[in-house]
């Protein structure tokens, strides 16, 4: 069961923007609106971020945006903090086993 | 205050069962718009889904075909929970387990909203 592909870190300074992409298939990312984001701290459980490709929870801040093109999804954090560094990590419905699909993880480094 | 509460052993033997139970606070298992999932973590596997339960007037499940011979889940709505049993363990089956609530969104996918704290099992003699 593959997993979809994001590069494994992106860094950026205090302010500026940044954006992770997640790469998968026509069976996935391609043929669903169903991306979500999930952000994940050293030690903790992820914590869901984006769901539907680009809508916000309540209480997620609007730094956070996401968004698609073809097989491919992307987060987006603007006015990067230092409490955004962490652990991120895409899903996606897949028309074949497993069903759920997760990324295989984006190290975001505040520098 | 919806949360999750993860509870079973660290440890299991090879070859044997691996059991977890995800209490629910704050919503009901047998909720129409809900989905309960476990969810697992390891360094060589990633984020893995292994499977749901749900209710839509009765209870359907969804397992990940790498487990499904070896995957239950059930639900006891007396004591609102959901838990998970895995058979036949092997040390590939180390990982953190989680158990999460998927929610219906407006488009009809479930994304995971609510997870438990995570339950680390590690499959050794």
């Amino acid at each position: 069961q593959s997993a979809l592909t994001q590069p494994a870190s992106v860094s950026g300074s205090p302010g500026q923007s940044i954006t992770i992409s997640c790469t998968g298939t026509s069976s996935d990312i391609g043929g669903y609106n169903s991306v979500s984001w999930y952000q994940q701290h050293p030690g903790k459980a992820p914590k869901l971020m984006i769901y539907d490709v680009s809508n916000r929870p309540s209480g997620v801040s609007n730094r956070f945006s996401g968004s698609k093109s073809g097989n491919t999804a992307s987060l987006t954090i603007s006015g990067l903090q230092a409490e955004d560094e962490a652990d991120y990590y895409c899903s996606s419905y897949r028309s074949s086993s497993p069903l759920y699909v997760f990324g295989t993880g984006t190290k975001v480094t505040v520098v | 205050q919806i949360q999750l509460q993860q509870s079973g052993p660290g440890l299991v033997k090879p070859s044997q069962t691996l059991s977890l139970t995800c209490a629910i606070s704050g919503d009901s298992v047998s909720n129409n718009s809900g989905a309960w999932n476990w969810i697992r973590q390891s360094p060589s596997r990633g984020l893995e889904w292994l499977g749901r339960t749900y209710y839509r007037s009765k209870w359907y499940n969804e397992h990940a075909e790498s487990v499904k011979s070896r995957i239950t889940i059930n639900s006891d709505t007396s004591k609102n929970q959901f838990s998970l049993q895995l058979n036949s363990v092997t040390p590939e089956d180390t990982a953190v387990y989680y158990c999460a609530r998927g929610t219906r969104s407006r488009s009809g996918w479930y994304p995971y909203d609510y997870w438990g704290q995570g339950t680390l099992v590690t499959v050794s003699s």
